[in-house]
């Protein structure tokens, strides 16, 4: 499979704990994007990296929330100190640099759901 | 900052009928992205079609064309003969030509569901 894959699917948690999700993009893609997805609402972008560069976050993205893409690979969102309001969808998206290269691939998600 | 709004929370067709699902948006910019994303119960998103503001022909994929008003800030997603795998929720989403502006902005969704 060659899409873009997170890890894990659903992760239960209790409010106040820390949690981290696993994004791979597509193999030869060098833009790697987070949104996170509520309930009968469409994605809000978070943040975007280029490489291992983050060029872009949303004030969404508050300062319990931090997203790495140390080697320009595979890209981490960590959630500290969790709240009941982090319980969402989270969609990891990739896509290439190339001209013409718009279209950005989802991954399947990680549920979050914070007790 | 640009907005995608989607009226219709949800939309029914028969299959092998047409539906027309409505999207507007708004932004001060001339050049964008427009694009519909389908998102099946419990599968990932995928793209469906998409239009490049500055073309004004409407982009047609098989079975799947959008009627792109740039004047009125429209861009509705026409599905000719559907069928019963296109249930999912669809997406409208705005992505600006803006160098270094890489997000796309999501309208609300609509879900499709289809008749047999």
């Amino acid at each position: 499979d060659t899409g873009v894959s997170q890890d894990p699917r659903h992760k239960i948690t209790k409010r106040g704990q820390n949690v981290t999700f696993r994004c791979d993009p597509i193999s030869e893609h060098n833009r790697l994007y987070w949104y996170r997805q509520t309930l009968g609402q469409g994605p809000e972008f978070l943040t975007y990296f280029q490489n291992e560069a983050q060029l872009e976050k949303s004030r969404l993205l508050s300062d319990r929330f931090s997203a790495e893409r140390p080697k320009g690979s595979f890209s981490t969102l960590e959630i500290q100190r969790t709240e009941q309001g982090d319980s969402a969808m989270y969609l990891c998206a990739s896509s290439s640099g190339l001209a013409g290269g718009h279209e950005q691939f989802f991954g399947p998600g990680t549920r979050l759901t914070v007790l | 900052a640009q907005t995608v709004t989607q009226s219709q929370p949800e939309m029914s067709v028969q299959e092998a009928e047409t539906v027309t699902l409505s999207c507007t948006y708004d932004t001060s910019e001339s050049d964008y992205y427009l694009f519909w994303y389908k998102q099946p119960p419990s599968r990932q998103m995928i793209l469906v079609i998409r239009q490049e503001a500055y073309k004004q022909q409407n982009a047609t994929e098989n079975r799947f064309s959008v009627n792109f008003q740039k004047a009125a800030k429209s861009f509705s997603l026409k599905i000719s003969d559907s069928q019963l795998g296109d249930a999912a929720m669809y997406f409208c989403a705005y992505r600006s030509e803006f160098q270094g502006a890489q997000k796309l902005v999501f309208g609300q969704g609509t879900r499709l569901t289809i008749n047999p």
